[in-house]
């Protein structure tokens, strides 16, 4: 069974305090790891993409990088409007387009 | 650009009653859309793809004859509830895929709050 794991599950940082977020997965037949911001009550939010190892993506604050068997999003000086759940996910296996999900890390930014 | 829309955005209904559930895409379209399910404090859970013409696929343990989709046109997916129960009560996001080679991102719509009471 695919699984994408994420810790930690809640992570509180100061302000401009840079950490790294962290998702790990099943390894077989990888077709893509996506990292999601979602909001309280809302869908979530596309950010980023990642097919192979050694691939990053960044997008102001956040940069996305992918090995073998894991993803990180780094955060950098993050500000309190960076306050969200973020989630990762992979495509379900065999050859299906759906999205599985870990159960994402809750970011609080204290201002 | 890759919009989704979902309407309505919150609904309450009564037990035994059924509820339609709207998702477009606005900008683009969609060959592929997903249907979602999200408990509180869960992540989310994929119950069913959505394929423009042809019927939608389940995820095991995702009842087809009470989460009825329909795919009706490149723009829009319908998720009806029928004979909803208070545990069908849940948070329920669509979200559509972009295609293309190598392009498996899936857009979300905002949402949609089901209350059965």
């Amino acid at each position: 069974e695919d699984q994408v794991t994420q810790s930690p599950e809640a992570l509180r940082l100061q302000e401009g305090e840079s950490s790294s977020l962290n998702c790990s997965y099943t390894v077989s037949g990888l077709r893509g790891l996506f990292w999601y911001r979602q909001d309280p009550g809302k869908g979530p939010e596309f950010l980023f993409t990642l097919y192979s190892a050694g691939e990053e993506k960044e997008k102001e604050r956040l940069k996305a990088t992918l090995t073998k068997k894991e993803s990180f999003l780094h955060i950098t000086a993050p500000k309190p409007e960076d306050s969200a759940t973020y989630l990762c996910a992979r495509l379900t296996g065999g050859g299906a387009d759906g999205l599985t999900f870990g159960k994402g890390t809750h970011l609080i930014i204290q201002p | 650009g890759a919009v989704v829309s979902q309407h309505p955005s919150w609904v309450i209904c009564k037990s035994g009653t059924s509820v339609k559930i709207e998702c477009r895409s606005l900008d683009f379209q969609a060959t592929t859309m997903f249907w979602y399910r999200q408990f509180p404090k869960q992540s989310l859970m994929l119950m069913a793809t959505s394929n423009e013409g042809s019927k939608a696929t389940y995820e095991q343990g995702v009842e087809k004859d009470k989460f009825l989709i329909n795919h009706a046109s490149l723009t829009l997916s319908t998720l009806t509830v029928t004979s909803a129960h208070p545990e069908d009560s849940s948070f329920y996001i669509c979200s559509a895929r972009v295609g293309g080679i190598r392009r498996y991102e899936q857009y979300f719509g905002p949402g949609t709050r089901l209350t059965v009471t």
